[in-house]
């Protein structure tokens, strides 16, 4: 059973460009949350989707948008990239009808933006 | 902002218990206490959570307090592979609505030496 994967791992761009990260949750889960870590610190929430609907959002500028397609995978996309976007970007998945005694996110391994 | 206080670094011996404190004095009644791990380079990773009562699974322990304002996770008997950057949450879970954020703060970097 693959857990939740993220592509591309790295990536590089330029101020000003816009960039897509995409996300593949755990099979069976149905919600998709994204989360923004800056170097030295814990992550900070962006959104999530469910249903393909945004449901829930941080305190993230409308430059960052995303995505949730039926098969449940999902996109994060931030256009005018500043360098204080460069961070480790990190998908997480979980299934909404969880019970709060069993509900857990599983979290994929991130993909590093470096903006230049 | 998070609503807990923990220490930022502790060490451990290896095999010996890690006992990793956290605060969390405004806690509310139907808010849980989650513990997540994140070792480097990789995503943050869960280990338990609880509401009031100690709970224990495969990984860990958790220690609630009586008045709930404070919580200990243990690890019984530590290895270098859980030398980790440790967050403790606290978190409403709202099903209705969608799933609650995690709020995230710096977390406890548990170091365990050999």
């Amino acid at each position: 059973d693959a857990g939740v994967t993220q592509s591309p791992t790295h990536l590089i761009k330029t101020r000003g460009q816009q960039v897509t990260l995409r996300c593949s949750p755990k099979s069976g889960h149905d919600t998709v949350s994204w989360y923004q870590q800056a170097l030295g610190q814990g992550p900070q929430f962006i959104f999530q989707y469910y249903e393909e609907e945004e449901r829930q959002r941080g305190n993230f500028p409308d430059r960052f948008s995303g995505h949730q397609y039926p098969n449940y995978s999902s996109e994060l996309n931030v256009n005018a990239l500043l360098l204080g976007d460069s961070a480790l970007y990190l998908c997480a998945s979980s299934l909404l009808r969880h019970t709060p005694t069993n509900e857990k996110l599983f979290f994929g391994s991130g993909t590093q933006l470096s903006v230049l | 902002d998070a609503k807990t206080t923990q220490p930022p670094s502790m060490d451990c011996a290896e095999g010996r218990a890690a006992n990793l404190p956290c605060n969390h004095s405004t806690i509310s009644g139907n808010e849980y206490v989650y513990w997540y791990r994140q070792i480097h380079s990789q995503g943050p990773q869960y280990i338990i959570h609880g509401l009031k009562n100690n709970e224990t699974n495969e990984m860990a322990s958790l220690i609630i307090t009586e008045d709930r304002k404070s919580s200990t996770l243990i690890l019984p008997h530590a290895t270098l592979r859980d030398t980790a950057v440790y967050y403790c949450i606290v978190r409403v879970a709202l099903f209705l609505s969608g799933n609650t954020p995690l709020v995230f703060g710096k977390g406890t970097r548990l170091s365990v030496i050999a």
